[in-house]
C-alpha cells in the first residue's frame, strides 16, 4: 500500500472548518483513501473513504486531487469533541490498514 | 448497535506468562481483525478472518502470537511466553464483506490494553 505523509499536529478554532492535508503522491489507480480518526482511549473510527470523486457525509467531506496524490478531510464545524488523532490511509485492501502516526487535531474554545 | 466487544480492558501479567484476549464482533459482521498499537504510534494489522477461515496470518508478530474464530463469531488473541516488548493495546475491529470485492468500513473495539511486568 503507498505511503501517506500528513502534518504531526494542527490546531483549529471550535466552530470554524478544519482542513486536514494529506499527501499520497505514490498512491495507484486501485487504492482507496481511508480517514479514520482515534480520540483518547478509544478505538479508531471511521469517519469517510474514497477512490477519486469527493465525498461527503454526515461527519466529513473527502477532497481527492485530479492527479490523486493529495487528498484534504475537511471537518466543517469543528467541535471540542472532534479532537482527536486523524489518520489517512491509502489501500486496495481495505483492511490490513497502514494507519502511521496521523494528525493529532486539537480544537479550542 | 452493540459495537465491537473487547474483553478484558486491561491486563498486568508477568514476563513469561500467557495472555488471552476476547473479541465479540458486531453480530452480521463476516471479517474480523486485530491490530496491535504501541504508545505513540497508530494501530499495526494482525491478522483477519472470514467467518471462521484465517486469511492472513503472516503479519503476526512471532509464533507466540495466535489467534482463533473457532466458530464464525467471537475471536481471541493468544500471547504465549509474553515479553515486556507485547505491552501494548490490542484492537479488534469487524466488518461485512459480502462479497470479494466490497468491504465495508472497520469498527473496531476500545481494545485490551496489556502491560507486562
Amino acid at each position: 500500500d503507498a505511503k501517506t505523509t500528513q502534518p504531526p499536529s494542527m490546531d483549529c478554532a471550535e466552530g470554524r472548518a478544519a482542513n486536514l492535508p494529506c499527501n499520497h503522491s505514490t498512491i495507484s489507480g486501485n487504492e482507496y483513501v481511508y480517514w479514520y480518526r482515534q480520540i483518547h482511549s478509544q478505538g479508531p473510527q471511521y469517519i469517510i473513504h474514497g477512490l477519486k470523486n469527493n465525498e461527503t457525509n454526515e461527519m466529513a467531506s473527502l477532497i481527492i486531487t485530479e492527479d490523486r496524490k493529495s487528498s484534504t478531510l475537511i471537518l466543517p464545524h469543528a467541535t471540542l469533541r472532534d479532537t482527536a488523532v486523524y489518520y489517512c490511509i491509502v489501500s486496495n485492501s481495505g483492511y490490513a490498514l497502514n494507519f502511521g502516526k496521523g494528525t493529532s487535531l486539537l480544537v479550542t474554545p | 448497535d452493540t459495537g465491537v466487544s473487547q474483553d478484558p480492558r486491561h491486563k498486568i501479567t508477568k514476563r513469561g506468562q500467557n495472555v488471552t484476549f476476547r473479541c465479540d464482533p458486531i453480530s452480521e459482521h463476516n471479517r474480523l481483525y486485530w491490530y496491535r498499537q504501541t504508545l505513540g504510534q497508530g494501530p499495526e494489522f494482525l491478522t483477519y478472518f472470514q467467518n471462521e477461515a484465517q486469511l492472513e496470518k503472516s503479519r503476526l508478530l512471532s509464533d507466540r502470537f495466535s489467534a482463533e474464530r473457532p466458530k464464525g463469531s467471537f475471536s481471541t488473541l493468544e500471547i504465549q511466553r509474553t515479553e515486556q516488548g507485547d505491552s501494548a493495546m490490542y484492537l479488534c475491529a469487524s466488518s461485512l464483506a459480502p462479497s470479494r470485492d466490497y468491504n465495508s468500513p472497520l469498527h473496531f473495539g476500545n481494545g485490551t490494553r496489556l502491560t507486562v511486568t
